[in-house]
């Protein structure tokens, strides 16, 4: 049972570059979430997703774009990568939504430079 | 939208003693608020959740209590242990499987042998 798993682990890249972190899940749960987490902000909500093909802003979406074609993946793509994009990133799925248990993946820490 | 404000950001107790971590919550709507735990280099995982329409859960050494009319709910461990030794975060989400759990800034918790 893999669970929920994310790659890369570990991004560096440069500024301005499009970065894209994958998000993939076995259980078939209808929700998942990204998160990043920074020394400070604690875990701020970047985007989530209820089912496949539908996706909504969290706290924090500006300059991140998701997708979600198939239940069991929501990767998170940085269009144009900026230093203050630099984060260790977390998704996480649930089977009930913002009102259940969130599994979170092992993290994606990335460093733009 | 929702805010959760965390206190305190760090917390340092002796093997034994109690630990109590706080949390206020911006939005009166909010019904589910739960706590994760993260211990170094680890994701963050459920501890406890507790839920609007009770004011107390126990499980084991730790509790959580909310207050609704003062948008406030705390976490305590009892008899903390070295392994307690972690971050935790208080969580708020309004439920109507929205998807929008929103986190508090994190408390870094040592607990020294």
């Amino acid at each position: 049972d893999a669970g929920i798993t994310q790659s890369p682990r570990y991004k560096i890249t440069e500024t301005g570059r499009q970065v894209t972190l994958m998000c993939h899940q076995t259980w078939s749960h209808s929700y998942m979430f990204w998160y990043r987490q920074d020394l400070g902000h604690g875990l701020r909500l970047i985007y989530y997703s209820a089912a496949a093909d539908i996706t909504d802003k969290g706290e924090v979406p500006d300059g991140y774009v998701v997708s979600r074609s198939k239940t069991e993946n929501f990767p998170l793509t940085l269009e144009s990568a900026t230093r203050s994009q630099t984060s260790v990133y977390f998704c996480a799925s649930s089977r009930q939504g913002d009102t259940g248990e969130l599994f979170f993946g092992e993290g994606s820490r990335l460093t733009v430079l | 939208g929702e805010n959760v404000e965390q206190h305190p950001s760090t917390l340092s107790v002796q093997e034994g003693d109690s630990a109590v971590i706080k949390c206020t919550y911006s939005d009166s709507a909010s019904n589910y608020f739960p706590w994760y735990k993260q211990e170094l280099g680890k994701r963050p995982q459920l501890i406890i959740d507790i839920r609007s329409n009770v004011g107390e859960k126990k499980d084991q050494r730790i509790a959580v209590t909310l207050n609704k009319t003062a948008k406030h709910f705390s976490l305590h461990i009892t008899e903390t242990q070295p392994e307690d030794s972690a971050v935790y975060f208080c969580a708020a989400s309004k439920g109507g499987n929205t998807g929008k759990l929103i986190f508090g800034q994190g408390t870094t918790l040592q607990v020294k042998p």
